[in-house]
């Protein structure tokens, strides 16, 4: 079975500093991994997503994120913090066997202090 | 553009009330996704479907049922509304591409449901 822990269910980060979310999967079969961020009072979007090409994954709005095997992770970083970034961040697995049920973290939600 | 559409953005029923809540999407997608989301707890899926008239029970079913009787539409029931259904409901699609799977889903702008 797959299961996905995000660590810390708020963040928060000044503007201009480095954005850091950390995810953990579990999954018994190469996933597939993804982060999508939700907006105040929105769905949620794709932010960027792993499906096995590069292990360093580049998003939408500057954010990227890298799969690492040995550690069963896939954080989200950020190198510099605006205030629009202040969302709602769920990392995800699926898997590769048909279906793409899709497993969702519990959310990080992140605050940006000016 | 990708769209998805939910019939409503905020609803507020009764202890025992019959609810509909309705989802389109418009990009051809053969699956479908209903999601609960509560605070601390992430999304929850209830029931999705993989084609026309095709339904599977998610992780937390109990309490709904869905419809899915043309490819564009996956509709939600709540056969008798209980105050614990109150929450954020979110509808997704997503295409079948055979051979690469892992399918981004896309979200619709979710309809808050308050049962009082």
């Amino acid at each position: 079975a797959q299961s996905v822990t995000q660590l810390g269910s708020h963040v928060s980060v000044s503007e201009g500093a480095l954005v850091l979310l950390r995810c953990n999967y579990s999954s018994s079969v190469p996933p597939y991994l993804f982060w999508y961020v939700q907006y105040p009072n929105q769905g949620l979007q794709l932010l960027l997503k792993y499906t096995s090409a590069a292990t360093l994954v580049k998003g939408i709005n500057g954010f990227e994120a890298e799969f690492k095997k040995s550690e069963t992770s896939f954080h989200l970083t950020k190198p510099s913090a605006h205030m629009s970034d202040a969302a709602e961040y769920f990392c995800a697995v699926s898997d590769r066997t048909g279906g793409f049920k899709t497993i969702f973290g519990a959310g990080t939600r992140l605050f940006v202090k000016a | 553009d990708v769209k998805v559409t939910q019939s409503s953005r905020y609803l507020v029923k009764r202890t025992g009330e019959k609810v509909f809540l309705e989802c389109v999407q418009d990009m051809d997608h053969e699956n479908m996704f209903w999601y609960r989301q509560d605070p601390g707890l992430g999304l929850r899926l209830i029931y999705f479907s993989y084609d026309v008239k095709m339904k599977e029970k998610g992780d937390i079913p109990e309490g709904y049922s869905v419809s899915r009787e043309k490819k564009e539409r996956f509709s939600l029931i709540l056969e008798s509304a209980s105050t614990n259904q109150t929450s954020m409901y979110l509808c997704a699609s997503s295409g079948n591409r055979p051979g690469t799977g892992g399918e981004t889903q896309y979200f619709g702008p979710g309809t808050r449901l308050l049962v009082l």
